[in-house]
């Protein structure tokens, strides 16, 4: 079945500075790849998305950039605010099935 | 539209004891998921349904049924509850088979003692 890995598990980042968070996947037939936030005690919420016929894809601060051939993909935040803490999970889909990543942990320090 | 509901928000369950957990959506989605999180751990799927009366396994289904006779519903039920089973739980809709975004409801924090 798919194995999806992300890292960092942790990452602090001052305000106004880039984040970047980056995940593996081991199923070349995994063909959707979601970014979801869970602020604490909250469900997570899907703040970006893309397939796999896509190599990156922006919505305002937050980008995805995907590469097939490497089974990787990446979340971009730009210019962070202490809003954007929070944890944050990637996932593969494979047969419409959903592989999560551990999570990373976000922390935006003023 | 709530969206996807779930039921109760807070559980405390002796080893043992059985209950089931609500889920319910109002978006006429054909596929419903349960996952539950454990810290360091992502969520995992549980079990699966890609429309009315039919359902799969999922990651991790040892320990959970489900069954699922309307779209709207899709209850999780823990038989014997072990402390193992201390989890939160998510429920998830989504629409249909290439419609890959998912929704999630607010989540059941389970304890068992």
């Amino acid at each position: 079945g798919e194995n999806v890995e992300q890292h960092p598990s942790t990452l602090s980042v001052q305000e106004g500075d880039s984040a970047v968070i980056k995940c593996t996947y081991s199923d070349s037939a995994s063909n959707y790849f979601p970014w979801y936030k869970q602020e604490l005690g909250k469900r997570p919420q899907l703040i970006i998305d893309i397939r796999s016929n896509v190599g990156e894809k922006k919505d305002q601060r937050i980008a995805v950039t995907l590469n097939k051939t490497a089974k990787h993909f990446s979340l971009h935040i730009t210019e962070t605010q202490p809003e954007d803490s929070a944890v944050y999970f990637c996932a593969a889909t494979s047969w419409g099935k959903f592989q999560f990543g551990a999570g990373t942990q976000v922390v935006v320090t003023p | 539209n709530a969206g996807v509901t779930q039921t109760p928000k807070f559980q405390v369950l002796k080893t043992g004891q059985s209950m089931t957990l609500q889920c319910a959506q109002d978006m006429n989605h054909e596929y419903m998921s349960w996952y539950r999180q454990d810290p360091g751990m992502g969520l995992r799927l549980i079990h699966y349904s890609v429309g009315a009366g039919i359902t799969d396994q999922g990651e991790v289904p040892n320990g959970y049924n489900v069954s699922r006779s309307t779209t709207e519903d899709f209850p999780l039920r823990l038989l014997s509850a072990a402390p193992s089973q201390t989890s939160v739980y998510f429920c998830a809709s989504r629409s249909g088979t290439y419609v890959y975004e998912q929704y999630f409801g607010p989540g059941t924090r389970l304890t068992v003692t």
